[in-house]
């Protein structure tokens, strides 16, 4: 069983359309993080979210991490071919058993096309 | 760029022979991960590191074991490779436990 779920795990869309990836768990997260990455690469670090609530923007991306720390979303506007990758959240567990864990979700695979 | 490399970046082996993969690290940062990736499981720690000599296990270790001799560098090594362990292994490093990580660009590991 998967502590993060991340949906859709694929998403295929056309250039200047709107989209939306969510992270969503039963558990809580004392932070979370997401990350891009591109095929041969490794990922890359795209943003970290640590207060419930919180949005943060970066150029056309916008994170949100829920009001109760168990789920967080990306939202790209205007999504353009050279976003095409491969998005994966991540979050650190507060409590319980799996307290301190840092866990992956399964990934999104976007696809812009022109 | 984080300075993170790892060595192969490609291989193909055999059921049954040994394998070691290594992630040099330029950073001296105290925490290196092993990860493998495999489609619709995102990615899973296999091991981690705190420091030299200092290892743990992760939530898909068996049949991987790792050593860390030296602050740069951090190996697994999988004692009789599997087809099962056929995947992408990743590297990263971190200043602090499970505070953002920096990560090499991966391994691909074919095991026949």
């Amino acid at each position: 069983t998967q502590l993060l779920e991340q949906s859709p795990q694929f998403l295929s869309i056309q250039e200047g359309e709107n989209l939306t990836v969510y992270c969503n768990s039963s558990s809580v997260f004392s932070s979370l993080q997401w990350y891009r990455q591109e095929p041969g690469e490794g990922p890359v670090l795209l943003v970290t979210v640590v207060t419930g609530g919180e949005v943060k923007k970066l150029k056309r991306l916008t994170f949100q991490f829920g009001d109760a720390r168990k789920d967080s979303s990306l939202h790209i506007t205007a999504a353009q071919p050279g976003d095409t990758g491969l998005y994966l959240c991540a979050g650190v567990v507060a409590g319980g058993t799996s307290y301190g864990k840092l866990t992956f979700g399964q990934g999104t695979i976007l696809t812009v096309h022109p | 760029d984080a300075g993170i490399t790892q060595s192969p970046r490609h291989k193909v082996t055999e059921t049954g022979t040994p394998v070691t993969l290594r992630c040099h690290q330029t950073e001296n940062h105290r925490y290196m991960y092993w990860y493998r990736q495999d489609p619709g499981h995102g990615l899973r720690l296999i091991h981690y590191s705190y420091g030299v000599k200092d290892t743990d296990k992760g939530e898909v270790s068996d049949g991987y074991s790792v050593s860390r001799s030296k602050t740069e560098d951090f190996l697994l090594t999988l004692e009789s490779a599997t087809s099962s362990q056929t995947s992408v292994y990743f590297c990263a490093i971190s200043e602090y436990r499970n505070q953002p990580q920096h990560f090499g660009d991966g391994t691909r590991l074919s095991i026949l």
